[in-house]
């Protein structure tokens, strides 16, 4: 039971280029959510998901992309990177099945991605 | 919008004492509140989780209380250890139905 693996750990983009940040899950679990961090400003929400095919916009949605075809997966699309994206992007899955506040949400270890 | 506030970036106490952390929200009263330990270069990892119906909810050396009047929760970790040095994060539903959105967190440093 690995939990949530995220890929990659570290990546460097320039500016204008795309990519995907995979997130997978083997908990079974519907919810799955997407997180940036910086520094003073705290784990903001940026996408999320009740389930394959349903997804939301949290706060901070802008400039990325996500789908949901599997319980499994919840990809994060970066459509043209820019500085402002560099950050340490995590991803989350919960058990929750009547909202997310029920249960506990587990985390990646993250993925840093620079952007120069 | 929902908005939570953590009371300081950073709380410094000596090994033995009680180490106590705030975490206050503004407007959506959530049912659950809960609060989370991040360690530098890793993801969050959940502690406690507490219901509004609840008033207090303890798990070893940690407390959490939950106070929908003031909106407020308080976070104890007594007789606190070097290794309890850490992030403190609180989170709840921005509103029903919605992702969990957290505080900025609590640093804590517990010296010997």
């Amino acid at each position: 039971n690995a939990g949530v693996t995220q890929t990659p750990k570290f990546q460097v983009l320039k500016t204008g280029q795309s990519m995907t940040l995979q997130c997978a899950q083997d908990m079974n679990h519907e919810y799955m959510s997407w997180y940036r961090q910086d520094p003073g400003m705290g784990l903001r929400l940026i996408h999320y998901s009740v389930g394959a095919g349903i997804t939301d916009q949290g706060e901070v949605p802008n400039g990325y992309n996500v789908s949901r075809s599997t319980t499994e997966d919840f990809p994060l699309r970066l459509l043209s990177a820019a500085p402002s994206q560099t950050s340490v992007y995590f991803c989350a899955s919960s058990y929750s099945q009547h909202g997310w506040g029920e249960t506990e949400a587990f985390f990646g270890q993250g993925t840093r991605l620079t952007v120069v | 919008s929902q908005k939570i506030e953590q009371n300081s970036e950073a709380l410094n106490i000596q090994e033995g004492k009680t180490a106590t952390l705030t975490c206050n929200y503004t407007n959506y009263s959530p049912a659950y509140l809960q609060w989370y330990r991040q360690d530098p270069g890793r993801g969050p990892v959940f502690l406690l989780l507490i219901r509004e119906n609840e008033k207090e909810k303890r798990k070893e050396r940690l407390k959490v209380t939950f106070d929908t009047t003031l909106k407020q929760s308080l976070f104890h970790i007594t007789a606190s250890q070097p290794a309890d040095s850490a992030t403190y994060l609180c989170a709840l539903e921005e509103q029903a139905g919605t992702a969990l959105i957290f505080g900025k967190g609590t640093t804590l440093s517990v010296s010997s």
